[in-house]
């Protein structure tokens, strides 16, 4: 079964601190795979996506991902932390069967202290 | 240009009643996506639409549940007697077409079932 799999409930980091919000993915074929964020009572915004070419893919606010093919993974990276992320992040994978459709993980609530 | 549009924000309603959920896609995009968060859960997928037709309902519960995007109007997304496991939130995105990779999401609608 195609499926996302974000193993951190949540990730406390310090401000100013890199942090890491890992990703898995399991599908067949070419991994479409997106970054999306959502504070409390609002939509998901996107974040940023891989389809092809350069793995390490750079978005909104600083944050980064790298899509890694051998460990399939696409984890979301920022250099240094802004208490202001603090947020629900959720990684998703386009598939096709039968149609598009999104899978999205269970989400990682990250939390920046000062 | 405004963004994807959901109507009403927050929605109550008594179990067995009927909820009505609204989604007014971003201008120029013809397709919709619904979505249902629970509490603590990530996006599970419900049903995918296109003007006057659905695309994939593969997500929907087999009753109660149904989906609409008229030629005219929003989207539409209706729940016959509710019940308490039916709380939750629901989001609508929307995009340009299936060339687009990006979807973007409405406010959501945060529906209780008393």
């Amino acid at each position: 079964a195609q499926s996302v799999a974000q193993p951190e409930d949540q990730v406390n980091v310090a401000e100013g601190n890199p942090l890491t919000v890992k990703c898995t993915y399991s599908v067949s074929g070419n991994p479409y795979l997106f970054w999306y964020v959502q504070y409390p009572n609002r939509g998901l915004q996107f974040l940023l996506k891989y389809i092809t070419g350069d793995n390490l893919v750079k978005g909104s606010y600083g944050f980064e991902a790298e899509f890694n093919k051998s460990q399939t993974s696409f984890h979301l990276k920022k250099p240094s932390a802004l208490v202001s992320d603090s947020a629900l992040y959720f990684c998703a994978v386009r598939v096709h069967s039968g149609t598009y459709k999104y899978i999205f993980g269970t989400g990682t609530r990250l939390k920046v202290l000062a | 240009n405004a963004g994807v549009m959901q109507n009403p924000r927050h929605l109550v309603r008594r179990r067995g009643q009927e909820a009505r959920l609204r989604c007014s896609p971003m201008k120029g995009h013809s397709h919709v996506y619904w979505y249902r968060q629970l509490p603590e859960e990530g996006l599970k997928f419900m049903v995918y639409l296109q003007k006057e037709n659905i695309i994939d309902e593969s997500g929907m519960p087999k009753e109660r549940f149904s989906a609409e995007f008229p030629k005219e109007g929003p989207s539409i997304l209706r729940i016959q007697q509710v019940v308490r496991g039916d709380s939750a939130a629901y989001f609508c995105a929307s995009s340009p077409g299936q060339s687009s990779y990006e979807q973007y999401f409405g406010p959501g609608t945060r529906l209780t079932v008393t």
